[in-house]
């Protein structure tokens, strides 16, 4: 059985301030982990995964998360935020089984970005 | 197709009544999927897709909720009897088999009236 829980529903920054938005996975078998974006009344666009190899993962629009097994955290964070990051965050997790499974997301994290 | 497209964009449907949502997904995609997206239900899964046959169909919520998939392409998911608890976003997705990346379409707005 997999699990993700999203600390934070609604995350507020300033403009240019750092964005951190948490995510923790449980799963009992080596995991694939994504983060996605949903801007408003569209669908979900990947910003970055964590497949195998470097634990330390980019993305697009300067996202970046790092996968932590011994914390079963996979944080997304960026360093400067701006107002076009304003949109809802979901962290899912997949088994890493080499076929496709399904994925299991989290509740989802708002962010919103102020002047 | 260059992504998964969904068809209605948008439906409404009275309580009571049959609906049918279609999901395209991306050529050469083997696995599909499909999600429910309602407000404080987050994102359940509904269904998945391995070519034709769905070896885990665990999310569908009732009896009323049915979907298939022919010519390992095209999917349908189908809500008989609709109900107001129903309306939500319908979201479909698409990988390859041996591929972790799943490519979402824009989803269908259901709501019940």
């Amino acid at each position: 059985a997999q699990s993700v829980t999203q600390l934070g529903s609604h995350v507020s920054v300033s403009e240019g301030a750092l964005v951190l938005l948490r995510c923790n996975y449980s799963s009992s078998v080596p995991p694939y982990l994504f983060w996605y974006v949903q801007y408003p009344n569209q669908g979900l666009q990947l910003l970055l995964k964590y497949t195998t190899g470097a634990t330390l993962v980019k993305g697009i629009n300067g996202f970046e998360a790092e996968f932590k097994k011994s914390e079963t955290s996979f944080h997304l964070t960026k360093p400067s935020a701006h107002m076009s990051d304003a949109a809802e965050y979901f962290c899912a997790v997949r088994s890493n089984t080499g076929t496709a499974s399904k994925l299991t997301f989290g509740t989802g994290t708002r962010l919103q970005v102020t002047l | 197709g260059a992504g998964v497209s969904q068809s209605p964009s948008n439906k409404v449907t009275e309580k009571g009544k049959d609906v049918e949502l279609r999901c395209d997904p991306i050529s050469g995609h083997t696995a599909l999927y499909w999600y429910r997206q309602s407000l404080g239900q987050g994102l359940e899964f509904l269904i998945y897709f391995q070519g034709n046959s769905a070896p885990d169909k665990s999310g569908l919520p009732s009896d009323r909720f049915s979907a298939e998939r022919t010519g390992g392409s095209v999917s349908t998911l189908t809500i008989q009897r609709t109900q107001q608890e129903d309306s939500a976003v319908y979201l479909c997705a698409s990988s390859k088999w041996t591929g972790p990346n799943a490519f979402f379409g824009q989803g269908t707005r259901l709501t019940v009236v």
